[in-house]
């Protein structure tokens, strides 16, 4: 059963630290999307690639965070430096064909406290 | 803009109770309509969707139908089981911006069935 990977599931860190998130999207999959989830907000979308080129970041605050696809199996999320606000829970997806009506298979998240 | 808006939880039954979680949209275009489920410490997985009007979305039980005069998607089911419990979330997917699209979430609803 093919799954989206993440690393690391856990991460603790201090204010002002740098954040590096990754993720393998299933092999084959030409999308991917990067998603926080926090209980005031719930799911915000905060970037999407079409077959590795960056198609939508506006959900992404740009002073700090940056999303990058050096490969087609691997996407990084990027948060320099970190704040407390960014405690969440960042879910990768990915999917083929970039088409409304296809399915986004979502990894397990990166849980990320930032004292 | 595209919203999505669905019932305040948390939901709790008794198993084999009948289940329906309210979902109504808002969009510009022609949305596909889903249903994810996020079990818990897990990321979301597809339950089912539906791509245009009237069409009906099923998996695992679970049904919703795609009414578009009420702007509605709600899910159902007959007889609700204790592994059903999760967060239920309704999505959107509009297609009216051309080939780039991005799912639009409700905010979920706890799910929770006592034996």
């Amino acid at each position: 059963d093919a799954r989206v990977t993440q690393t690391p599931r856990d991460k603790v860190t201090e204010m002002g630290q740098e954040v590096t998130m990754r993720c393998q999207p299933i092999l084959g999959h030409n999308t991917v999307f990067w998603y926080r989830q926090t209980m005031m907000q719930g799911l915000e979308l905060l970037a999407y690639f079409r077959n590795r080129a960056p198609l939508d970041d506006s959900g992404m605050p740009k002073d700090r965070f940056s999303a990058e696809m050096p490969d087609a199996t691997l996407a990084t999320l990027k948060i320099q430096p970190s704040e407390p606000r960014d405690s969440a829970v960042y879910f990768c997806a990915s999917g083929f064909g970039g088409g409304a009506t296809d399915t986004q298979y979502f990894g397990p998240g990166t849980r990320l406290t930032v004292l | 803009g595209n919203s999505v808006t669905q019932m305040e939880g948390p939901v709790t039954l008794s198993e084999e109770a009948f289940l329906t979680i309210n979902c109504t949209y808002t969009a510009t275009g022609y949305p596909s309509l889903f249903w994810y489920v996020q079990y818990p410490g897990e990321g979301l997985q597809l339950l089912l969707k539906a791509t245009k009007a009237d069409d009906k979305g099923s998996n695992k039980g679970f049904e919703a139908t795609y009414r578009k005069e009420t702007t509605s998607f709600h899910l159902e089911k007959g007889s609700v089981q204790v592994s059903d419990s999760a967060v239920y979330f309704c999505a959107l997917s509009d297609t009216s911006g051309g080939s780039n699209y991005k799912l639009t979430f409700g905010k979920g609803t706890l799910l929770t069935v006592n034996p």
